[in-house]
Order: structure tokens, then C-alpha cells, then sequence
């Protein structure tokens, strides 16, 4: 068990351009889920697949923002023409099952978004 | 609508103390609970959860709650708190397949 990875760890970016971010779910896990966590708060969902679907959009999710998850594997999350706002940390999250619900999400160490 | 409320952002307390953190919940349905802790510049890690059954739950490193419907609260205790428990703690509630998270509560250990 490699735990959930995300790449890049840090992105510095100025004001109006793209970013992109990976995450790598625990191998076994059909549910993968996006959460993004500004400074003093709580994680805030933002989007969940299972496997190759996203079943679920927050509203927090403008335009602006896509999610992909080719295949059931990995996911990358866009931001397109980010804005200062953006800043946060962005955390994806794995878990396993079908009807179960309460199966825990195992969370990665986050991708950290400055704009500049 | 779904909520989790953290009573107190910031908890101090003297290593070999008690700790107390406190999480009240909202919830039409029957809540699934759960308690992860934050460490500086990393993603959250589970402490334990609540589903069904027994309410009072243990979980890693000495953590243990106690789930009461009456009070809607989920408090995570320690009874004797380390110096590697400084850290941020995070009662969440799970709504259909998202976590809703409450805001945070920032324990520090005092020497």
C-alpha cells in the first residue's frame, strides 16, 4: 500500500495561467475525490468520480475548473486562467466500495497552489 | 442540510493533560463520523471513525470518541497528551460520498 500520491507537491504560477495536478489513488480504490483547503479551514469538496466517472460537482467548481479521470486510475485536476483566490491547498482523497458508504477516505499530502 | 461545528479553533494543553477536542454534528440521517489529524504541509490522517454500534470508538495513537445522538457530539479525548500530538484535528461527517469537514481545531502541547 503506497498510500494516495500527488504531483506536484508545490506550484508557484503567476495570475491568468493554466495549472494542472495529479493525483494517484491507492491502487485497489474506485472512489477518488478532490477537496481543496484555504488557510484556517476545513476541506471543502470540490468533485468525486467512481472509477471513470464524475458522479459529483460542488458548486465551488466554476468553469474554470476540470476534472478528469481517464480509465479509472489517476485523475488530474485544471485550473484554467487561475485568479488570486485560487490559492489553497488542493487534497485528493481514495477510497473502496460500491453501496458502502463508510468506507474511510484515505488522503494525499496535497498539492499547494500560490498565485502570484 | 449536512454541518459539523468545532467548538474552539485552538486548544492548549500541558503534555501528560487531558485532551478534549469537541464536534457537534447536523444531520437528517444517521451520521457516519470521523476525526483526522493534519500535520504541517501534509494531507489529513485517519483517527478513527463511527458508523454503527458501539458509540464509544477507539482509534490510533491513544484517541478515542464517544458518538452521542442525544447531544449530536462526536468529542475526541486523550487522557494523557504527548508533544507529537501538536497538531491540527478535523471532525468530519460523511454526506452521501463527500466529507463535510468542520473548521479546525489547532491543539498545542505546552512542556
Amino acid at each position: 500500500d503506497t498510500g494516495v500520491s500527488q504531483d506536484p507537491r508545490h506550484k508557484i504560477t503567476k495570475r491568468g495561467q493554466n495549472v494542472t495536478f495529479r493525483c494517484d489513488p491507492i491502487s485497489e480504490h474506485n472512489r477518488l475525490y478532490w477537496y481543496r483547503q484555504t488557510l484556517g479551514q476545513g476541506p471543502e469538496f470540490l468533485t468525486y468520480f467512481q472509477n471513470e466517472a464524475q458522479l459529483e460537482k460542488s458548486r465551488l467548481l466554476s468553469d474554470r475548473f476540470s476534472a478528469e479521470r481517464p480509465k479509472g486510475s489517476f485523475s488530474t485536476l485544471e485550473i484554467q486562467r487561475t485568479e488570486q483566490g485560487d490559492s489553497a491547498m488542493y487534497l485528493c482523497a481514495s477510497s473502496l466500495g460500491e453501496r458502502e458508504v463508510n468506507q474511510p477516505q484515505h488522503f494525499g499530502d496535497g498539492t499547494r497552489l500560490s498565485i502570484l | 442540510a449536512q454541518s459539523v461545528t468545532q467548538l474552539g479553533s485552538h486548544v492548549s494543553v500541558s503534555e501528560g493533560a487531558l485532551v478534549l477536542l469537541r464536534c457537534n454534528y447536523s444531520s437528517s440521517v444517521p451520521p457516519y463520523l470521523f476525526w483526522y489529524v493534519q500535520y504541517p504541509n501534509q494531507g489529513l490522517q485517519l483517527l478513527l471513525k463511527y458508523t454503527t454500534g458501539a458509540t464509544l470508538v477507539k482509534g490510533i495513537n491513544g484517541f478515542e470518541a464517544e458518538f452521542k445522538k442525544s447531544e449530536t457530539s462526536f468529542h475526541l479525548t486523550k487522557p494523557s497528551a504527548h508533544m507529537s500530538d501538536a497538531a491540527e484535528y478535523f471532525c468530519a461527517l460523511q454526506g452521501a460520498q463527500k466529507l463535510v469537514f468542520g473548521q479546525g481545531t489547532r491543539l498545542t502541547i505546552n512542556p
